[in-house]
């Protein structure tokens, strides 16, 4: 079936520490997307990636698009207590249908 | 004002009763889908339209129905609920020109 592997499940990181989860697909996907849950909160949009080997930053966040189209990351520098939350990637095989990993959740120590 | 709702919110249930759970959205997107949270499981999707009077079924579709008779109301409703469809129901529309999932605020369901 088509799925989409998320590491790690979750994170626990010191205030100032860098954050990267991961995103696998066993094929190629056609994009994926990122989202953020904050505790208590509905899933929110980030960013969408369509190209083979794409990179975008929006301030301290880093996604990457993997060269095959079937890996993808998203790298938080510098972590703040706002960044607390569970981090989703979400795979389209070209259907329509946003298949969802596990999500990463992200606790910050401060 | 422009958005995604759902109700209600929160609801107890017994099982064996027949639940429905609401959506409605004021973009007139095409697509919609609805999915469950459960920890450890993240969101995976029960059934989705891509527009009136076309549905799909998801990942998980069992137990669960649905109907999209206009296109800002998608319903689910689950025919006889058990204890295992205790958990968080995300309705979501599709921004086809961006590829954006917008999600309604959750309705959180208990079977007991």
């Amino acid at each position: 079936g088509q799925q989409v592997m998320q590491i790690p499940q979750y994170q626990h990181v010191q205030e100032g520490e860098d954050f990267t989860t991961y995103c696998n697909s066993s094929t190629t996907l056609s994009n994926i997307q990122w989202y953020k849950q904050r505790p208590g909160g509905h899933p929110v949009f980030l960013i969408q990636l369509v190209k083979s080997g794409e990179v975008k930053k929006q301030k301290r966040l880093t996604f990457q698009f993997g060269e095959a189209k079937k890996n993808s990351s998203l790298h938080i520098t510098a972590t703040q207590t706002t960044d607390v939350g569970t981090y989703f990637c979400a795979g389209d095989f070209g259907n329509e249908k946003l298949t969802f990993g596990t999500g990463t959740r992200l606790t910050i120590i401060p | 004002d422009a958005g995604i709702t759902q109700s209600p919110r929160y609801k107890i249930t017994e099982t064996g009763r027949q639940v429905t759970l609401m959506c409605h959205q004021t973009w007139s997107h095409s697509y919609m889908f609805w999915y469950r949270q459960d920890l450890g499981h993240g969101l995976r999707l029960i059934y989705y339209s891509a527009a009136a009077d076309i549905t799909d079924k998801g990942e998980v579709p069992d137990g669960y129905v649905v109907s999209r008779s206009k296109t800002e109301n998608f319903p689910l409703t689950l025919e006889s609920a058990t204890r295992s469809q205790t958990s968080v129901y995300f309705c979501a529309s599709r921004n086809r020109a961006t590829g954006e999932l917008f999600f309604g605020e959750g309705s959180r369901l208990t079977v007991l």
